[in-house]
């Protein structure tokens, strides 16, 4: 079975401060990685996904991940927070084969003017 | 874009209710997807279903059911509410053609019974 980790359930940052969210994730095959976001009483969106290829990822609103496969990491960052990205985050891993994903248990970051 | 809708954003039913919940995509994806999310849990898969007439258990099916008449509609059943179903529930859709499409999210609806 397939497990994501997020290791941080809150995460204050002051503004402007970079911030990076943790994320590990466990799979014996090749995974597919996203980072959703969400926004108080809203559904998810998407931030960004790894598919393949280059393992720096960037997303919408400044946001970017790495991809780590030795350290099964997909940790996301930003180098400059605004009052705006307060939000639940979300990482979600997907096998490459099925349909199912799995979502972490989410990180709540609470940006400090 | 792609536009998911649920039926109910607040949803207040009694204990022994049966409750309907629907979901509705306008992208023609194939697969569609029912969560619950709480808090400290993350989003845990009720039910999900591939094409119509298709279902799949998640990893909470128990106290639920689906219904998928159409491709666009995708239909969550809770035979008979229970206090601890109060929860928010999320529905999304995905096209099921490409291995790494996402998932496309509606905006959630959140029942409390009581």
């Amino acid at each position: 079975a397939q497990s994501v980790t997020q290791l941080d359930s809150q995460v204050p940052v002051f503004e402007e401060a970079p911030v990076e969210l943790r994320c590990n994730y466990s799979s014996s095959v090749s995974v597919y990685l996203f980072w959703y976001v969400q926004y108080p009483n809203q559904g998810l969106q998407l931030l960004l996904k790894y598919l393949s290829g280059s393992t720096l990822v960037k997303g919408i609103n400044g946001f970017e991940a790495e991809f780590n496969k030795s350290q099964t990491s997909f940790h996301l960052r930003k180098p400059s927070v605004h009052i705006s990205d307060t939000a639940e985050y979300f990482c979600a891993v997907r096998k490459n084969t099925g349909n199912q994903f799995y979502f972490g248990t989410g990180t709540s970051l609470t940006v400090i003017p | 874009d792609v536009k998911v809708t649920q039926s109910s954003r607040y949803l207040v039913k009694r204990t022994g209710e049966k409750v309907f919940l629907e979901c509705v995509q306008d992208m023609d994806h194939e697969n569609m997807f029912w969560y619950r999310q709480d808090p400290g849990l993350g989003l845990r898969l009720i039910y999900f279903s591939y094409d119509v007439k298709m279902k799949e258990k998640g990893d909470i099916p128990e106290g639920y059911s689906v219904s998928r008449e159409k491709k666009e509609r995708f239909s969550l059943i809770l035979e008979s509410a229970s206090t601890n179903q109060t929860s928010m529930y999320l529905c999304a859709s995905r096209n099921g053609g490409g291995a790494g499409y996402e998932q496309y999210f509606g905006p959630g609806t959140r029942l409390t019974v009581t």
